[in-house]
C-alpha cells in the first residue's frame, strides 16, 4: 500500500471547518482512500473512503484531487468532540487480492478543536 | 446492532501467566482484526482473518502469540506466558471486504 504524509498536529476553532490534509503521491489506480479517527482510549472509527471522485456523508466530506496525489478530510463544523488523532491511509480495494486486509496506520494528525 | 464486542476491557495479569482475550465480530462481517496499540509504536496488525481463516500473521509478535477463530461469531488472542512488553491495549476490528471497519473498544492489557 502507498505511504501517506499528514502533518502532526493541528488546531481547529469550534464551530468553524477542519480542514486535514494527506498526501499520497505513490498512490495507485486501485488504491483506496480511507480515513479514521481514536478518540482517546477509544477504538478507531472509520470515518469515510473514496477512489477518485468526492464524498460526503453524515460526519465528513472527503475531497481527492485529480491526479490523486493527496486528499483533504473536510469536518464542516467542527465540535469539542471531534478532537482527536486522525489517520489518512490508502489501500487496495476490489478484485480477489487477500492484500485488501492487511494495512497499517501511521502517525495520523492530532486535531484539537478549541472553543 | 451491538458492534464489535471484546472482553475483557481490563486484565492485570502476572509474567509468565496465560492470557486470553476475546472478540465477537458482527454477525455478518468475513474479515476480523487484531491490532495492538502502544505509544511507542502506534496501532500494529497483529492477524486477521477472513471468513474464519487465518491469511496473514506476520505481525505477531512472536511464537508466544496465538490467535484462532472456530466460528464466525467468535475470536481468541491468546499469549504465553505473558511478559511486561506485552502490556498494551489490543483492539479486534471486523469488516465486509471494501468497507471501513469496525473497532472494539479495546482490551487494556498489563502484564507486571
Amino acid at each position: 500500500d502507498a505511504k501517506t504524509t499528514q502533518p502532526p498536529s493541528m488546531d481547529c476553532a469550534e464551530g468553524r471547518a477542519a480542514n486535514l490534509p494527506c498526501n499520497h503521491s505513490t498512490i495507485s489506480g486501485n488504491e483506496y482512500v480511507y480515513w479514521y479517527r481514536q478518540i482517546h482510549s477509544q477504538g478507531p472509527q472509520y470515518i469515510i473512503h473514496g477512489l477518485k471522485n468526492n464524498e460526503t456523508n453524515e460526519m465528513a466530506s472527503l475531497i481527492i484531487t485529480e491526479d490523486r496525489k493527496s486528499s483533504t478530510l473536510i469536518l464542516p463544523h467542527a465540535t469539542l468532540r471531534d478532537t482527536a488523532v486522525y489517520y489518512c491511509i490508502v489501500r487496495v480495494g476490489g478484485g480477489t487480492t487477500d492484500s485488501w486486509g492487511k494495512f497499517q496506520f501511521g502517525a495520523g494528525t492530532q486535531v484539537v478543536v478549541t472553543p | 446492532d451491538a458492534g464489535v464486542i471484546q472482553s475483557p476491557r481490563h486484565e492485570v495479569t502476572e509474567m509468565g501467566q496465560e492470557v486470553t482475550l476475546r472478540c465477537k465480530p458482527i454477525s455478518g462481517h468475513d474479515y476480523l482484526f487484531w491490532y495492538r496499540q502502544t505509544m511507542m509504536r502506534g496501532l500494529e496488525l497483529l492477524i486477521y482473518f477472513n471468513n474464519n481463516v487465518p491469511i496473514d500473521d506476520s505481525g505477531m509478535p512472536e511464537d508466544r502469540f496465538s490467535a484462532k477463530m472456530p466460528n464466525a461469531s467468535f475470536s481468541t488472542l491468546k499469549i504465553q506466558p505473558s511478559e511486561p512488553r506485552d502490556s498494551a491495549v489490543y483492539f479486534c476490528a471486523s469488516s465486509r471486504r471494501n468497507y471501513g471497519y469496525t473497532f472494539g473498544s479495546g482490551t487494556r492489557l498489563t502484564v507486571v
